[in-house]
Protein backbone atom coordinates (compact mmCIF):
# COMPACT_ATOMS: atom_id res chain seq x y z
CA UNK A 1 0.00 0.00 0.00
CA UNK A 2 1.02 3.41 -0.83
CA UNK A 3 0.03 7.18 0.04
CA UNK A 4 -2.94 7.06 2.31
CA UNK A 5 -5.83 4.44 2.28
CA UNK A 6 -9.51 4.84 3.59
CA UNK A 7 -11.60 1.83 4.31
CA UNK A 8 -14.51 1.73 3.95
CA UNK A 9 -14.99 3.11 0.25
CA UNK A 10 -18.77 3.42 0.57
CA UNK A 11 -21.05 3.63 3.14
CA UNK A 12 -24.91 3.42 3.72
CA UNK A 13 -25.90 3.72 7.35
CA UNK A 14 -29.04 4.24 9.47
CA UNK A 15 -29.34 6.69 11.92
CA UNK A 16 -29.31 4.38 14.92
CA UNK A 17 -26.46 2.48 13.77
CA UNK A 18 -22.81 2.54 14.56
CA UNK A 19 -19.96 2.46 12.35
CA UNK A 20 -15.91 3.31 11.83
CA UNK A 21 -14.11 4.75 9.23
CA UNK A 22 -10.68 3.80 9.28
CA UNK A 23 -8.00 5.52 7.91
CA UNK A 24 -4.03 4.75 7.33
CA UNK A 25 -1.19 6.86 5.77
CA UNK A 26 1.90 4.87 4.84
CA UNK A 27 4.09 8.40 4.17
CA UNK A 28 5.98 8.35 7.49
CA UNK A 29 3.42 12.22 7.91
CA UNK A 30 3.49 13.56 11.43
CA UNK A 31 -0.05 14.83 11.42
CA UNK A 32 -3.26 13.22 10.22
CA UNK A 33 -6.74 15.54 9.33
CA UNK A 34 -10.69 14.46 8.67
CA UNK A 35 -12.49 16.75 6.82
CA UNK A 36 -15.51 16.31 5.41
CA UNK A 37 -17.26 17.49 1.65
CA UNK A 38 -20.67 18.15 1.06
CA UNK A 39 -22.35 19.25 -2.17
CA UNK A 40 -21.50 22.98 -2.98
CA UNK A 41 -19.70 23.99 -0.07
CA UNK A 42 -15.70 24.12 0.58
CA UNK A 43 -14.13 21.37 2.20
CA UNK A 44 -14.48 21.42 6.22
CA UNK A 45 -11.92 20.41 8.37
CA UNK A 46 -13.21 18.56 11.59
CA UNK A 47 -10.43 16.99 13.21
CA UNK A 48 -6.69 17.63 13.35
CA UNK A 49 -4.19 15.01 14.87
CA UNK A 50 -0.43 16.33 15.40
CA UNK A 51 1.78 13.49 16.93
CA UNK A 52 -0.64 11.47 17.77
CA UNK A 53 -2.16 14.49 19.99
CA UNK A 54 -5.42 15.86 18.84
CA UNK A 55 -5.17 19.22 18.29
CA UNK A 56 -8.53 20.22 16.89
CA UNK A 57 -11.73 19.45 17.38
CA UNK A 58 -13.31 21.87 14.71
CA UNK A 59 -16.74 22.51 16.72
CA UNK A 60 -17.44 19.11 15.45
CA UNK A 61 -20.77 17.48 16.98
CA UNK A 62 -20.05 14.76 19.16
CA UNK A 63 -21.97 12.22 17.22
CA UNK A 64 -18.31 11.87 15.27
CA UNK A 65 -15.50 10.98 17.43
CA UNK A 66 -11.82 10.68 16.31
CA UNK A 67 -9.65 8.11 17.54
CA UNK A 68 -5.66 8.13 16.51
CA UNK A 69 -3.85 5.42 18.10
CA UNK A 70 -0.69 5.92 16.45
CA UNK A 71 0.75 8.30 13.57
CA UNK A 72 -0.24 6.05 10.90
CA UNK A 73 -3.64 5.27 11.56
CA UNK A 74 -6.73 7.50 12.10
CA UNK A 75 -10.86 6.34 13.10
CA UNK A 76 -13.87 8.30 12.89
CA UNK A 77 -16.14 6.89 14.96
CA UNK A 78 -19.97 7.19 14.27
CA UNK A 79 -22.98 6.91 15.63
CA UNK A 80 -26.73 8.50 15.41
CA UNK A 81 -25.82 10.26 12.50
CA UNK A 82 -28.61 12.70 10.64
CA UNK A 83 -29.10 12.33 7.05
CA UNK A 84 -27.43 15.52 6.45
CA UNK A 85 -24.29 14.15 7.76
CA UNK A 86 -24.30 12.65 3.83
CA UNK A 87 -20.78 13.32 2.27
CA UNK A 88 -17.84 12.50 1.47
CA UNK A 89 -15.40 11.98 4.53
CA UNK A 90 -11.81 12.19 2.98
CA UNK A 91 -8.57 11.59 5.19
CA UNK A 92 -5.41 13.24 4.67
CA UNK A 93 -1.75 13.39 5.74
CA UNK A 94 1.10 16.36 6.46
CA UNK A 95 4.94 15.77 6.71
CA UNK A 96 5.34 18.85 9.18
CA UNK A 97 2.23 21.04 10.26
CA UNK A 98 4.17 23.58 12.01
CA UNK A 99 6.53 24.17 9.04
CA UNK A 100 4.52 26.91 7.30
CA UNK A 101 4.98 24.14 4.05
CA UNK A 102 2.31 21.67 5.11
CA UNK A 103 1.73 20.08 1.99
CA UNK A 104 -1.14 17.60 2.16
CA UNK A 105 -2.34 13.98 0.91
CA UNK A 106 -5.61 13.00 0.22
CA UNK A 107 -7.21 9.20 0.70
CA UNK A 108 -9.54 8.48 -2.05
CA UNK A 109 -12.49 9.47 0.70
CA UNK A 110 -15.10 7.45 2.04
CA UNK A 111 -18.78 8.49 0.31
CA UNK A 112 -20.97 8.04 3.65
CA UNK A 113 -25.15 7.92 3.21
CA UNK A 114 -27.32 8.07 6.11
CA UNK A 115 -30.99 6.74 5.44
CA UNK B 1 -12.98 34.28 9.67
CA UNK B 2 -10.21 33.79 7.03
CA UNK B 3 -12.10 33.24 3.54
CA UNK B 4 -10.42 31.59 0.08
CA UNK B 5 -12.67 33.26 -2.89
CA UNK B 6 -12.56 31.34 -6.25
CA UNK B 7 -14.54 32.26 -9.26
CA UNK B 8 -17.13 29.58 -9.18
CA UNK B 9 -17.27 29.34 -13.24
CA UNK B 10 -17.79 26.72 -14.60
CA UNK B 11 -14.76 27.75 -16.94
CA UNK B 12 -14.90 26.12 -20.41
CA UNK B 13 -11.68 26.40 -22.59
CA UNK B 14 -11.03 24.60 -26.29
CA UNK B 15 -8.26 21.96 -26.78
CA UNK B 16 -5.18 23.83 -26.33
CA UNK B 17 -5.76 26.64 -25.39
CA UNK B 18 -4.63 28.50 -21.75
CA UNK B 19 -7.00 28.06 -18.74
CA UNK B 20 -6.27 30.56 -16.23
CA UNK B 21 -7.94 30.28 -12.64
CA UNK B 22 -8.09 32.61 -10.22
CA UNK B 23 -8.10 32.75 -6.04
CA UNK B 24 -8.10 35.59 -3.53
CA UNK B 25 -7.57 35.26 0.56
CA UNK B 26 -8.19 37.60 3.49
CA UNK B 27 -5.78 36.57 5.95
CA UNK B 28 -2.55 39.07 4.79
CA UNK B 29 -0.54 36.17 6.74
CA UNK B 30 -0.45 33.65 4.76
CA UNK B 31 1.95 31.85 4.19
CA UNK B 32 1.42 28.78 1.62
CA UNK B 33 -0.93 28.33 -0.96
CA UNK B 34 -2.09 25.18 -2.80
CA UNK B 35 -3.28 23.70 -6.11
CA UNK B 36 -5.71 21.09 -5.75
CA UNK B 37 -7.13 19.40 -8.61
CA UNK B 38 -10.69 17.23 -8.30
CA UNK B 39 -11.99 14.81 -10.55
CA UNK B 40 -15.88 14.22 -9.99
CA UNK B 41 -16.25 11.14 -7.74
CA UNK B 42 -12.59 11.05 -6.84
CA UNK B 43 -10.47 13.00 -3.89
CA UNK B 44 -8.60 16.22 -4.22
CA UNK B 45 -4.33 15.48 -5.38
CA UNK B 46 -2.01 18.12 -5.06
CA UNK B 47 -0.99 19.47 -8.20
CA UNK B 48 1.28 23.03 -7.33
CA UNK B 49 2.53 24.19 -4.13
CA UNK B 50 3.90 28.12 -3.85
CA UNK B 51 5.32 30.03 -1.18
CA UNK B 52 6.94 33.21 -2.23
CA UNK B 53 6.06 35.92 -5.01
CA UNK B 54 6.26 35.29 -8.48
CA UNK B 55 6.18 32.19 -10.90
CA UNK B 56 6.40 28.35 -10.12
CA UNK B 57 6.02 26.48 -13.44
CA UNK B 58 6.04 22.82 -13.01
CA UNK B 59 5.03 21.33 -16.79
CA UNK B 60 1.79 22.92 -17.74
CA UNK B 61 0.98 24.02 -15.11
CA UNK B 62 2.12 27.63 -13.51
CA UNK B 63 1.38 29.29 -10.56
CA UNK B 64 1.58 33.06 -9.97
CA UNK B 65 1.69 34.49 -6.16
CA UNK B 66 1.26 37.94 -5.46
CA UNK B 67 0.93 38.57 -1.71
CA UNK B 68 0.42 41.88 -1.64
CA UNK B 69 -2.69 41.51 -3.52
CA UNK B 70 -3.87 38.67 -1.48
CA UNK B 71 -4.06 36.79 -5.13
CA UNK B 72 -2.86 33.41 -6.60
CA UNK B 73 -3.42 32.18 -9.82
CA UNK B 74 -2.95 28.75 -11.57
CA UNK B 75 -2.50 28.83 -15.36
CA UNK B 76 -2.65 25.76 -17.53
CA UNK B 77 -1.10 25.61 -20.87
CA UNK B 78 -2.10 23.51 -23.82
CA UNK B 79 -5.27 21.98 -21.98
CA UNK B 80 -6.35 19.16 -22.57
CA UNK B 81 -9.17 17.25 -21.99
CA UNK B 82 -7.92 14.95 -19.40
CA UNK B 83 -7.82 18.31 -17.43
CA UNK B 84 -11.49 19.13 -17.25
CA UNK B 85 -12.29 18.66 -13.59
CA UNK B 86 -12.68 20.96 -9.87
CA UNK B 87 -9.36 22.94 -9.41
CA UNK B 88 -9.50 23.81 -5.85
CA UNK B 89 -7.42 26.48 -4.05
CA UNK B 90 -5.70 26.20 -0.46
CA UNK B 91 -4.24 28.34 2.06
CA UNK B 92 -2.29 28.00 5.09
CA UNK B 93 -3.28 30.79 7.44
CA UNK B 94 -2.10 30.03 10.47
CA UNK B 95 1.81 31.39 11.33
CA UNK B 96 3.44 29.97 14.16
CA UNK B 97 0.74 27.21 14.78
CA UNK B 98 0.84 23.83 14.79
CA UNK B 99 -2.19 22.84 13.48
CA UNK B 100 -1.40 23.08 10.06
CA UNK B 101 -4.78 24.01 8.83
CA UNK B 102 -5.73 24.44 5.29
CA UNK B 103 -8.35 27.18 4.17
CA UNK B 104 -10.01 26.04 0.84
CA UNK B 105 -12.14 27.40 -1.74
CA UNK B 106 -15.35 26.29 -3.30
CA UNK B 107 -13.44 25.05 -6.45
CA UNK B 108 -13.75 26.55 -10.09
CA UNK B 109 -14.75 24.00 -12.48
CA UNK B 110 -13.06 23.44 -15.54
CA UNK B 111 -14.44 21.79 -18.85
CA UNK B 112 -11.46 21.36 -21.61
CA UNK B 113 -13.21 20.58 -24.91
CA UNK B 114 -11.57 18.83 -28.13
Amino acid sequence: ETGVTQTPRHLVMGMTNKKSLKCEQHLGHNAMYWYKQSAKKPLELMFVYNFKEQTENNSVPSRFSPECPNSSHLFLHLHTLQPEDSALYLCASSQDPAGGYNEQFFGPGTRLTVL
Amino acid sequence: QKEVEQNSGPLSVPEGAIASLNCTYSDRVSQSFFWYRQYSGKSPELIMSIYSNGDKEDGRFTAQLNKASQYVSLLIRDSQPSDSATYLCAVNADRGSTLGRLYFGRGTQLTVWP
